[in-house]
């Protein structure tokens, strides 16, 4: 069964360096996503992406973070300069497109820690 | 905007058992809800979702969950708990994206 996957599956950085999370989505999506989910609280939406560029972004998704689909299958999510509070899971989901409200397959994860 | 609420933090059964999941939903028009489980250090995982017809929705794992109206509710249920459903689940509503509960962590005692 196809499955988004995500690179690394942990990453500790110093604050004020640069990250970049990598995703494979699954091959025929065409609607890509990034989530994170801070320890303890509820998993929030980043950004969407399709037809290679930004379709929606949350207010949390500010000049810091960037996305990219820089070839035919990878999607990744850049932190410029990171911060304390950046710390948190990064889950990369991809659907399909359609009519009806498509189903988001998620990764693993990507476990960030800044120090 | 649109929400959902889990109103219990946990909820602890005996394998063989029955089992819900409890899930508010707050949207403007026609709500797109959808469960998701969270298994300890991986990604969340589709169970199921409700976009139109049937109330009653069946998903994976022996997982179904009651779409009702009236009571703008969307139950998770399984009629017969097992030891390996303990995890953290997850109700969400869609637009443009997905907006999640604050999660409930099932404890499937033996």
């Amino acid at each position: 069964e196809p499955e988004v996957t995500q690179t690394p599956s942990h990453q500790v950085t110093q604050m004020g360096q640069e990250v970049i999370l990598r995703c494979v989505p699954i091959s025929n999506h065409l609607y890509f996503y990034w989530y994170r989910q801070i320890l303890g609280q509820k998993v929030e939406f980043l950004v969407s992406f399709y037809n290679n560029e930004i379709s929606e972004k949350s207010e949390i998704f500010d000049d810091q973070f960037s996305v990219e689909r820089p070839d035919g299958s990878n999607f990744t999510l850049k932190i410029r300069s990171t911060k304390l509070e950046d710390s948190a899971m990064y889950f990369c989901a991809s659907s399909e497109y359609g009519q009806a409200p498509q189903t988001q397959y998620f990764g693993p994860g990507t476990r960030l820690l800044v120090l | 905007a649109q929400s959902v609420a889990q109103p219990e933090d946990q909820v602890n059964v005996a394998e063989g058992n029955p089992l819900t999941v409890k899930c508010t939903y707050s949207v403007s028009g026609n709500p797109y809800l959808f469960w998701y489980v969270q298994y300890p250090n991986r990604g969340l995982q589709f169970l199921l979702k409700y976009i139109t017809g049937d109330n009653l929705v069946k998903g994976s794992y022996g997982f179904e969950a009651e779409f009702n109206k009236s009571q703008t509710s969307f139950h998770l249920k399984k009629p017969s708990a097992l030891v390996s459903d303990s995890a953290l689940y997850f109700c969400a509503v869609k637009d443009y994206k997905l907006s999640f509960g604050a999660g409930t962590t099932v404890t499937v005692r033996a």
